[in-house]
């Protein structure tokens, strides 16, 4: 069955410190994958995905995610974290050509002063 | 350009009452989609539109929800009668096709409380 796996459902770290999220998937085709952040009251807003190509994608306000085919996973990454990026993330999978995406549960990001 | 805009932004209402939520997509957008995001979850699609054909709605509970996407632009979703377990958020997103992977915009959801 196709699933996400966001094994973290909360994080803290210190404004400043590196951050990693992680994200298992399991998924029957290639699957093409993506990372999302949701800040209270809001929608969700793209941060990147992978569909082919480099493995370590870039996305916007500085976050970067690296998809390791053999170990199902698509971990989200930043070197310094800012107090604004304090939000829920998610991972999410999709199929090539169809726009049907599946969630993971989120994990929700905490940073302290 | 204007973003996905729905309403209301809160709606609390009692069991088996009825309830909808509008959504208006990106301009030309041809592909809309429905999704509820319970507490601690992370969103799950209930319905996909492509102009105004439904494309999947494999997981709506078309016992008690509905939704229509008259003219291909707007959107309403129903619920009807609500249950306990319908508490949520509501989000409608919209990409320009459904099949190019293009990305998918979301709106700020509506949040239902059902008592």
């Amino acid at each position: 069955a196709q699933s996400v796996t966001q094994p973290d459902i909360h994080i803290t770290v210190s404004e400043g410190a590196s951050l990693e999220l992680r994200c298992n998937y399991s998924y029957g085709a290639t699957p093409y994958l993506f990372w999302y952040v949701q800040s209270p009251g809001q929608g969700l807003q793209l941060l990147l995905k992978y569909f082919s190509g480099d493995t370590l994608v870039q996305g916007i306000k500085g976050f970067e995610a690296e998809f390791k085919r053999s170990q199902s996973s698509f971990n989200l990454r930043k070197p310094s974290v800012h107090w604004s990026d304090a939000a829920e993330y998610f991972c999410a999978v999709g199929a090539w050509g169809y726009n049907k995406l599946i969630f993971g549960a989120g994990t929700r990001l905490a940073v302290h002063p | 350009e204007a973003g996905v805009a729905q309403s209301p932004r809160y709606k609390i209402i009692e069991k088996r009452q009825s309830v909808a939520f509008w959504c208006n997509p990106i301009s030309g957008h041809a592909t809309l989609y429905w999704y509820q995001q319970i507490l601690g979850q992370g969103p799950k699609l209930l319905i996909q539109f492509q102009n105004n054909g439904v494309v999947d709605d494999s997981q709506l509970p078309k016992d008690r929800f509905s939704a229509e996407r008259l003219k291909g632009v707007d959107s309403t979703l129903k619920i009807q009668p609500a249950k306990l377990e319908d508490s949520a958020v509501y989000l409608c997103a919209s990409s320009s096709s459904g099949t190019d992977n293009s990305p998918l915009h979301f709106g700020n959801g509506t949040r239902l409380t059902v008592t």
